[in-house]
């Protein structure tokens, strides 16, 4: 059972342009969402997170948006880089106890020229 | 941000061997470390939660007399692959939260190749 849908699977997108990557959670005990970048043969690396009780959160050229009620939420990639060429994870967990952290199935951005 | 370093990096074994592969917290204590296995072209699966100075929790599905786990200290957890088969090859990743704190930091991963 996939607790964190994430869409699209694969996504390109031209230099400049905009990157959108979307997810939704189940469970309403998740109170931590990160997005994460990973460049092949590497691990994970946090970008940014948000927790519910903020809508919205941005970091430079990364947005995430908060939904709360729809249970969603999105990263937004602005003035996207060749170099932002990567695969993305969505994540969430669940303060406290073990913090075990479920993610989505990741998306692949490739930023062209 | 805090450091995770995996060892060996990478490692190529013959079928029916053991493999050992250690995940360090560099400058902070980690009472609890995750191991997580990842496919190619896939999302990482949790496999199994590192408890210091207890019992590591299996994932459903995830074979623990195959994938022997030990939180020695609190800066060190082991996974050690047990007879190795072709279908355990893959990229394996440990991350360690901070203790009080929700995010996770990620070791470099450990790819496996069994032949």
């Amino acid at each position: 059972q996939q607790q964190v849908k994430q869409s699209p699977q694969s996504l390109i997108v031209q230099k400049g342009g905009i990157s959108i990557i979307n997810c939704a959670y189940e469970n309403t005990a998740f109170d931590y969402f990160p997005w994460y970048q990973q460049f092949p043969g590497k691990g994970p690396a946090l970008l940014i997170a948000i927790r519910p009780d903020v809508s919205e959160k941005k970091e430079g050229r990364f947005t995430i948006s908060f939904n709360k009620s729809a249970k969603q939420f999105s990263l937004h990639i602005m003035d996207s880089q060749p170099g932002d060429s990567a695969t993305y994870f969505c994540a969430a967990s669940i303060s406290g106890g073990y913090q075990k952290v479920t993610f989505g199935i990741g998306t692949k951005l490739q930023v062209i020229p | 941000g805090a450091v995770v370093s995996q060892h060996p990096s990478w490692v190529i074994c013959k079928s029916g061997t053991s493999v050992k592969i250690e995940c360090r917290s560099l400058d902070f204590q980690a009472t609890t470390m995750f191991w997580y296995r990842q496919f190619p072209k896939q999302s990482l699966m949790l496999m199994a939660t590192s408890n210091e100075g207890s019992k590591a929790t299996y994932e459903q599905g995830v074979e623990k007399d195959k994938f022997l786990i030990n939180h020695a200290s609190l800066t060190l957890s082991t996974l050690t692959v047990t007879s190795a088969h072709p279908e355990d090859s893959s990229f394996y990743i440990c991350s360690a939260p901070r203790t009080g704190g929700n995010e996770q930091f990620f070791g470099p991963g450990t790819r496996l190749t069994v032949l």
